[in-house]
């Protein structure tokens, strides 16, 4: 069964400092990956997806993720924070291999302090 | 605008009542997905529909109904039987053949009383 496990339920950075959020998935078939990211009492914005192409995939607001096989990771960086991405981020997997529904992770809630 | 509207936003009612969540889009995506967001419990499936008149159990369904009469809509009933309802509700569309992704509501926040 498919499932994602995001390491970290809240990390804090700097203004200005690099941004790592670590997800890593389980599943038995080749994934489809996703990174979201919420702001209060709002929905959820697609930050970026890896859909079996390159294995770097570079989303908005100067985010990236590399998808790394042997390691069963896509983590999310950002080269330098700002403080507006403070916010909640979910990894996410599809669910089976017809991609009818994902699987999210629990969430990291990244602060960044000034 | 394209977009997918859920209403009401915030919902407070008494213990035992029955509650319809609206969701309501003009994306054209055939599928559409309602999910559950607790603190720290990341999103959890409830129920999800891929074509009109069919829809599918999530992880979640008990205490739980839906229907899909229209392409365009999926309201979700939180029922006396749900057990927890104060929640986060969050629908989901999805294009047909796409590659996965979902997009989403702005969510409705429901707190029972």
């Amino acid at each position: 069964a498919q499932s994602v496990t995001q390491l970290g339920s809240h990390v804090s950075v700097s203004e200005g400092a690099l941004v790592l959020l670590r997800c890593n998935y389980s599943s038995s078939v080749p994934p489809y990956l996703f990174w979201y990211v919420q702001y209060p009492n709002q929905g959820l914005q697609l930050l970026l997806k890896y859909t079996s192409a390159a294995t770097l995939v570079k989303g908005i607001n100067g985010f990236e993720a590399e998808f790394k096989k042997s390691e069963t990771s896509f983590h999310l960086t950002k080269p330098s924070a700002h403080m507006s991405d403070a916010a909640e981020y979910f990894c996410a997997v599809t669910r089976n291999q017809a991609g009818t529904a994902l699987i999210f992770g629990k969430g990291t809630t990244l602060s960044v302090s000034s | 605008d394209g977009g997918i509207t859920q209403s009401p936003k915030y919902l407070f009612r008494k213990e035992g009542q029955n509650v319809t969540l609206s969701c309501e889009q003009n994306l054209n995506h055939d599928a559409m997905y309602w999910y559950r967001q607790d603190p720290g419990q990341g999103l959890r499936l409830i129920y999800y529909s891929q074509i009109v008149n069919d829809f599918q159990k999530g992880d979640i369904a008990e205490g739980y109904s839906v229907s899909r009469e229209k392409k365009e809509s999926f309201p979700l009933t939180v029922t006396s039987a749900q057990k927890n309802p104060t929640a986060f509700y969050l629908c989901a569309t999805r294009i047909r053949g796409g590659t996965g992704e979902l997009f989403f509501g702005e969510g409705s926040r429901l707190t029972v009383l």
